[in-house]
């Protein structure tokens, strides 16, 4: 059985950098695509974007290239980076493996961006 | 604004019968597969239908999909008061390098 679990920081300053990883179990991390999604206020789900072993990550355009994804396949996990925060990336940042859509999902962690 | 619309809320009663609609265009479901999510108060997002229509295992009967053109249906019958939660159609978007979501569907029962 497949299991995401996201960590990182809960509260984030503005202006500084976002950083979370997602431990993955269960599978190997070079086998599937994995993504990042957030869920912010008023509920809207938002696609990050997504990273596989090879090639490049795809991201989405949205973010305005502030998002960077990389694997670390010794520790089978994946993380996210999102520079210059403000209070519009406070969401629940979720984890999940998926090419096309979102077959297993993290349970999520709160980022809070303020000051 | 969502590039895939749904209605922001629907509602129904216990045993009944709801639909709830997603709407696109040609860049997204009148070109790729549509999938739906559940997300219930409390716990992960969940994936309900794959591909149009079909179920991950686990997933109740009472769940189906359907796309036609631009549009893309989620009915739920039978309904229960676990139910109760948000749900959510995606699908690729221009390419299949890119997601996107509708702005979720509030289910009461």
């Amino acid at each position: 059985q497949v299991q995401l679990q996201e960590s990182g920081p809960g509260l984030v300053k503005p202006s500084e950098t976002l950083s979370l990883i997602c431990n993955v179990s269960g599978a190997s991390i070079s086998r599937y695509y994995w993504n990042w999604i957030r869920k912010s206020a008023g509920d809207r789900l938002e696609w990050l974007g997504r990273i596989y072993t090879t090639g490049g990550p795809n991201y989405n355009p949205s973010l305005g290239g502030r998002v960077t994804m990389s694997i670390d396949t010794s520790k089978n996990q994946f993380s996210l980076k999102l520079t210059s925060v403000t209070a519009a990336d406070t969401a629940v940042y979720y984890c999940a493996r998926g090419y096309t859509f979102a077959l297993n999902w993290g349970q999520g962690t709160l980022v809070t961006v303020s000051s | 604004q969502s590039v895939l619309t749904q209605p922001p809320s629907v509602s129904g009663a216990p045993g009944q019968r709801v639909t709830i609609s997603c709407t696109g265009s040609s860049l997204n479901i009148g070109s790729y597969d549509v999938h739906w999510y559940q997300h219930l108060p409390g716990a992960a997002p969940r994936l309900l239908i794959h591909d149009n229509i079909n179920r991950p295992s686990g997933v109740p009967d009472r769940f189906s999909g359907s796309k036609s053109g631009t549009s893309a249906s989620l009915v739920i019958t039978g309904l229960q008061a676990e139910d109760e939660g948000d749900y959510y159609c995606q699908s690729p978007d221009g390419s299949l390098s890119l997601w996107v979501f509708g702005g979720g569907t509030k289910l009461t029962v």
